[in-house]
């Protein structure tokens, strides 16, 4: 059974500090996708790294794969309130587009 | 674009009961798939259904149901509601091709009491 531990679970901060968030397995994924929930919707995308050793930049974020593809992690970076919210970190594995497994999700709260 | 919709948006129902969620995928994705979200979780994958087909299903008991629609609409049913049972169920649809990105709707809120 493909597991993907989330951690924080979580995490309250000052704006302007920097975090970091992690996603660890035991299986190799053949995708890794990082999403955001806020309060009565669902997971928009945010990310998607493929490549072992991948890095990928959204603004202040900054997404990592492992060189295994294993494990992923989230950086942020000077957080703003805006950031607040759920970050779901969610593994593909071959051939199993549609079905992905979730961790159980980093609830961040950025106070001003 | 319309965005995927599913509706109702909230739903009370008691234990014993028969629910019926639905969801309409965003126009060109013909994969729709069906996740369940406890409180303080993350999704977790029950079904999903591509021209019609089922083509995944996670570990739920036979309660839960589901179907696709010529029009790639997608119905999820619960028959004998437990407790247990609620949660956000929320729907996604995709194109089904590798590391295409789930497009989630805003979920289902069912309660059962």
């Amino acid at each position: 059974t493909q597991l993907l531990e989330q951690s924080p679970q979580f995490l309250s901060i000052q704006e302007g500090e920097n975090l970091t968030v992690y996603c660890n397995s035991s299986s190799v994924f053949s995708s890794l996708q990082w999403y955001r929930q806020e309060p009565g919707e669902g997971p928009v995308l945010l990310v998607t790294v493929v490549t072992g050793g991948e890095v990928k930049k959204l603004k202040r974020l900054t997404f990592q794969f492992g060189d295994a593809r294993k494990d992923s992690s989230l950086h942020i970076t000077a957080a703003q309130p805006g950031d607040t919210g759920l970050y779901l970190c969610a593994g593909e594995y071959g051939g199993s587009q549609g079905n992905l497994i979730f961790g159980k999700g980093t609830k961040l709260s950025v106070k001003p | 674009d319309a965005g995927v919709t599913q509706s109702p948006t909230h739903l009370i129902k008691t234990r014993g009961q028969h629910v019926t969620l639905r969801c309409s995928p965003i126009s060109g994705h013909k994969s729709v798939s069906w996740y369940q979200q406890v409180l303080g979780q993350g999704p977790q994958f029950i079904f999903q259904y591509y021209e019609k087909e089922e083509r995944g299903r996670g570990n739920f008991p036979d309660r839960f149901s589901a179907r696709q629609f010529p029009n790639y609409s997608s119905e999820l049913n619960v028959n004998a509601l437990l407790l247990g049972d609620s949660a956000l169920y929320l729907c996604a649809s995709s194109y089904l091709r590798d590391f295409s990105p789930l497009h989630f709707g805003n979920g289902t809120r069912l309660t059962v009491t």
